[in-house]
């Protein structure tokens, strides 16, 4: 059973960095054709991609939020990092991670972890 | 083009069937991937790579892809399906993408 978890503050100050963490289970980024990824969600809006990163160390990042995102990962602890500097109040959003699976039929964000929100706020 | 645009809403009377669209033109090129998404929750994948069920999914969700544009039907609508919907594809490049999503009401 693959599941997934996001952890981190549910409250960032404007400009501060945010950091959160990932912490997942059966599944291995050690693993040929496996990546997690983050996407966010606004209240009330869509869904919104933000980084992935692969087995091989593959990163990418939504061209739009480039220059504010690093992701990691740590195959040994099963965690992948996501840094979002600079947060504003338009950051604020459910973050969610989600494990990124090669079928054969292409690439899918196959399951996800439970959300967590992040609001921004003075 | 690097986006997916999907109708705001869409309305199905209860075992009705109902279609929901995803336009773009990575639909061309990379198959899309459905997910629902009900208050509160995480997105569930429903549909992946074009037509295909993950375990548990009802089957009388599909997915279809014609040119630019792919489709999840829903085929006899129950109350349990009311939700948002959303497609997700791949640019170019194979960086994710993700439609603005679709509200589903069952009426």
């Amino acid at each position: 059973q693959i599941t997934l978890k996001e952890s981190g503050p549910t409250l960032v100050k404007p400009t501060q960095t945010l950091t959160l963490t990932c912490t997942f289970s059966g599944f291995s980024l050690s693993t040929s054709g496996v990546g997690v990824g983050w996407i966010r969600q606004p209240p009330g809006k869509a869904l919104e991609w933000l980084a992935l990163i692969y087995w091989d160390d593959d990163k990418r990042y939504s061209p739009s939020l480039k220059s504010r995102l690093t992701i990691t990962k740590d195959t040994s602890k099963n965690q992948v990092v996501l840094t979002v500097t600079n947060m504003d109040p338009v950051d604020t959003a459910t973050y969610y991670c989600a494990h990124d699976y090669w079928s054969g039929y292409g690439y899918y964000f196959a399951s996800w972890g439970q959300g967590t929100l992040v609001s921004v706020s003075s | 083009s690097s986006e997916l645009t999907q109708d705001p809403a869409v309305s199905v009377a209860l075992g009705q069937t109902v279609k929901i669209t995803c336009q773009g033109d990575s639909l061309r090129h990379y198959s899309a991937s459905w997910f629902q998404q009900k208050p509160g929750q995480a997105p569930l994948l429903v549909i992946y790579g074009r037509n295909n069920r993950p375990s548990g999914i009802p089957d009388r969700f599909s997915g279809s892809t014609s040119g630019n544009t792919g489709s999840l039907t829903i085929t006899g609508a129950q109350a349990e399906d009311e939700a948002d919907y959303y497609c997700n594809s791949r640019d170019t490049s194979g960086n994710p993408l993700f439609g603005g999503g679709t509200k589903l009401t069952v009426l």
